[in-house]
This record gives structure tokens, sequence and C-alpha cells, in this order.
């Protein structure tokens, strides 16, 4: 079976540009979750997507959204970059049972310049 | 919001085991233990996870004090491959979950 795979691995933007960044789930699984990954903040939930529907968010500003497709397929896009944008992010999808496990993505490394 | 208290880093000899401490005193009733590790530059790994009893799986074994405001995560026999940062988590769900800063654990060879 397909791991969760993320692209771009890599991406480049300027200050005030917007990014889309896209995650597909292992097969079966209906949640997507995103999360941030910066040397100083270390790892940081962003927002859960479940059947299409946002189900939980993190302490993150409006610029930062995301939705889920019919497919569970998932994306999230950040609007208006800024330099503290710069991090990894990462995809992580499981099935819908609440206690289990994540299998997270290889993640995007976003720079921002 | 991180509720779990992890050391900075741990070394361990290759073949020993790594018994790796976390405390989470304001641990609620109905969350979970969970144990991640991210190995350099890759997504983490789910380890394992645990309520109130012990857990074992082929990776690791998990204990989970009495009063269930601390845990020990053990590695039987650690190898190289075993480096990595280890986090320990406590949440109601298994999707939104928060890190810390973990434990970097080095196996010496």
């Amino acid at each position: 079976k397909a791991g969760v795979t993320q692209t771009p691995r890599y991406l480049i933007k300027t200050r005030g540009q917007q990014v889309t960044l896209s995650c597909s789930p292992i097969s079966g699984h209906r949640s997507v979750s995103w999360y941030q990954q910066t040397p100083g903040q270390g790892l940081q939930f962003l927002f859960e997507y479940f059947s299409e529907t946002q189900r939980n968010k993190g302490n993150f500003p409006g610029r930062f959204s995301g939705r889920q497709f019919s497919n569970s397929r998932s994306e999230m896009n950040v609007s208006t970059l800024e330099l503290g944008d710069s991090a990894l992010y990462l995809c992580a999808s499981s099935l819908e049972v609440v206690y289990n496990e994540q299998f997270f993505g290889p993640g995007t490394r976003l720079t921002v310049l | 919001d991180a509720k779990t208290t992890q050391p900075t880093s741990m070394d361990c000899a290759e073949g020993r085991a790594a018994n790796l401490p976390c405390n989470h005193s304001t641990i609620s009733g109905n969350e979970y233990v969970y144990w991640y590790r991210q190995i350099h530059s890759q997504g983490p790994q789910y380890i394992i996870h645990g309520l109130k009893n012990n857990e074992t799986n082929e990776m690791a074994s998990l204990i989970i004090t009495e009063d269930r405001k601390s845990s020990t995560l053990i590695l039987p026999h650690a190898t190289l491959r075993d480096t990595a940062v280890y986090y320990c988590i406590v949440a109601t769900g298994a999707n939104n979950l928060f890190f810390g800063t973990g434990t970097r654990l080095t196996v010496i060879p």
C-alpha cells in the first residue's frame, strides 16, 4: 500500500505570494492532518480534515487554510507569505477510528525569501 | 499545547535497552499517551500508544504508572537506526497531536 505522498517536496516563494501544498493520504484513510515544523517552534498542529470538513484547528492565523476533496486528498494554502512561514509542512493521514496512529508523509520544505 | 516533559537528550549503547521517560502530571482521564519518533529529515513515525495499561508491540513497550502521571518508552535492543527524536504526546484524539520538544536519543556503537 502506498504511503502518504506530498507535492511538491521543495518550494521557494517570496514574501507576499501565496502557496498551495498537496497531500494524498493512504488509500482508505479519511482523516488528513497538517503540521508545521520549524526549528524554533517545533512541530505544530495546523488543522485536520475528515470527510471534507475541518474537524480540528490549531492556533494559526487565517492566512493558513485548507480543504479536503471527496477522494480524501487535501490541500493547504498559505496566503500573503511571511519569512516566518519558512518551514517543513507535514501531512498525516489516519483511519477514521479516533485512537489510532497517524502516518506522516515526507513533507514539503517551503522557503520564503 | 504540549502537556509533557521529557529530557532534552539521552544516549544509549547499541544493543542495550533504551528507556525514555515522560512526565504528564496533568493528564486527563480520557487522554491517551502516544509516542512518535522522527528520524532526521523524515516525517514522524508512530511507535505506540496506551491509556492506562502497559502496551507492547514489535517496536517497543510502553509502561504507564498507575496514577498515569508518567510513562516510559522502552526500546528493548537499541540499534543505530533508532537514533531519532522521540516525542511523548497526550491527547484525546489521534489526529490533532501537539508535539513538544521531544528527547533526542543517540545510540552509540
